[in-house]
This record gives structure tokens, sequence and C-alpha cells, in this order.
């Protein structure tokens, strides 16, 4: 099992520049999971899906976040235009359900610099 | 997240016990967790707990519950320098779902 793998692992953009976050969940979940990491805020919950169908997106920053889920093997986080306070570490997880008592495993995250 | 509080740092040698400590706010709260990250990694589930438990032990690993208190904490037996990293206690609610809430983290050092 390779886990979750995202991608890129580090991204450094100019300010107002499309940016897109790539995620493969483990094989056979069904919940995914978008977290966005900082110093000051430290792990905030984006957005969740169910079965590739967005159940709560209420962490969404703002309009300038989207996320997708296309298929179960693949989901897209995309900021547009992106901003220096976008800057930190973006990790998507997956589990295999949704109940309390199923983990969440944690891909190595995205570390987002935004200039 | 808000609701839940831990330190931000321990120091401890390597050999002697490690205990992490978090308080949580939310009473309704079904599962809670720990997970560990290191260095330029994601977060990796050590251990977990059901609400209606007191205690878990997992190896090294005890993890207590006071759920008067709203108290977790995990103690590590014979810290090891590999256990250098920062640990997160994350807690589910009563919506079924298993979307976490986490600490801040505690940044726990070994020295050797």
């Amino acid at each position: 099992d390779a886990g979750v793998i995202q991608s890129p692992r580090h991204e450094v953009t100019e300010m107002g520049q499309e940016v897109t976050l790539r995620c493969k969940p483990i094989s056979g979940h069904n919940s995914l999971f978008w977290y966005r990491q900082t110093m000051m805020r430290g792990l905030e919950l984006l957005i969740y899906f169910n079965n590739n169908v967005p159940i709560d997106d209420s962490g969404m920053p703002e309009d300038r976040f989207s996320a997708k889920m296309p298929n179960a093997s693949f989901s897209t986080l995309k900021i547009q235009p992106s901003e220096p306070r976008d800057s930190a570490v973006y990790f998507c997880a997956s589990s295999p359900g949704t109940n309390y008592n199923s983990p969440l495993h944690f891909g190595n995250g995205t570390r987002l610099t935004v200039t | 997240g808000e609701d839940v509080e831990q330190s931000l740092f321990l120091s401890v040698r390597e050999g002697d016990s490690s205990v992490i400590n978090c308080t949580y706010t939310d009473s309704s709260s079904t599962y809670l967790y720990w997970y560990k990250q290191e260095p330029g990694a994601g977060l990796q589930l050590l251990t977990y707990i059901f609400s209606n438990m007191d205690m878990k032990q997992d190896q090294r690993l005890t993890v207590l519950l006071n759920k008067k208190d709203k108290h977790l904490s995990l103690r590590i037996a014979d810290t090891q320098t590999g256990d250098s990293a920062i640990y997160f206690c994350a807690e589910s609610k009563m919506t079924g779902a298993n979307n976490l809430f986490f600490g801040t983290g505690t940044r726990l050092t070994v020295i050797p």
C-alpha cells in the first residue's frame, strides 16, 4: 500500500497565480479530507468528501479556494488567485469510512509558498 | 483548533518517561486520538481511545482519559531519540463523522 500520495511536495508561486494541489487517496478509502497547517492556526479542516461528494466545506477560507473529487482515486485543491497568506502546508488524508472510529491516513503534505 | 489545547513544548532525557497532556471542551466527543508528526511528513496515527474507557495501553504508550476534567494524556515509557516529533491530540464529535479537530501539537524533544 503506497499510502496517500500528494503532489507536488513543494510549490513556490507568485501572488495572483493559480495553484493546484493533488491527492491520490488509499485505494478503497471512501472519505477524503483536506487540511491546512500553519504555525499560527495549527491544523484546520478545509473540506471533506464522502464517496466523492463534498460533505462539509465550511472550513474553506474564501471563494478563492475550491476542491474537487472527480473520482474515487483523485482530488484537487485549487487556489485562484493565490495570496501570501495562503502559504502553509496542505495535507490530504483518507479513511476507509465516515464513522468516528475510522482513522485518518495522511499524506506527506504539499508545502506552498506564495511570494 | 480552539477546542483542543496542548502545551507547545516538552523536553525529556532519553530513557525517561514523557507525558503529553491535552484538554478538550466538547463532552460529546466519542473518540480521542493521538497522532505523531515527524519532520517533513504527515500525521501518523499512534493510538486512540473510546470515550467510555479510562485507560489504554499499547506497548510503550499509555493513554489516560479523565472525562470529568476533559483531560487526555499520552505517556511514552523509555523515551527514545526517535520519539522526537510533534504530537497532536484530536477529538471526533458526536456528529458521527470522522472529521477530526486537532490540538496545536506538542513538540517533544528527546535529549540524548
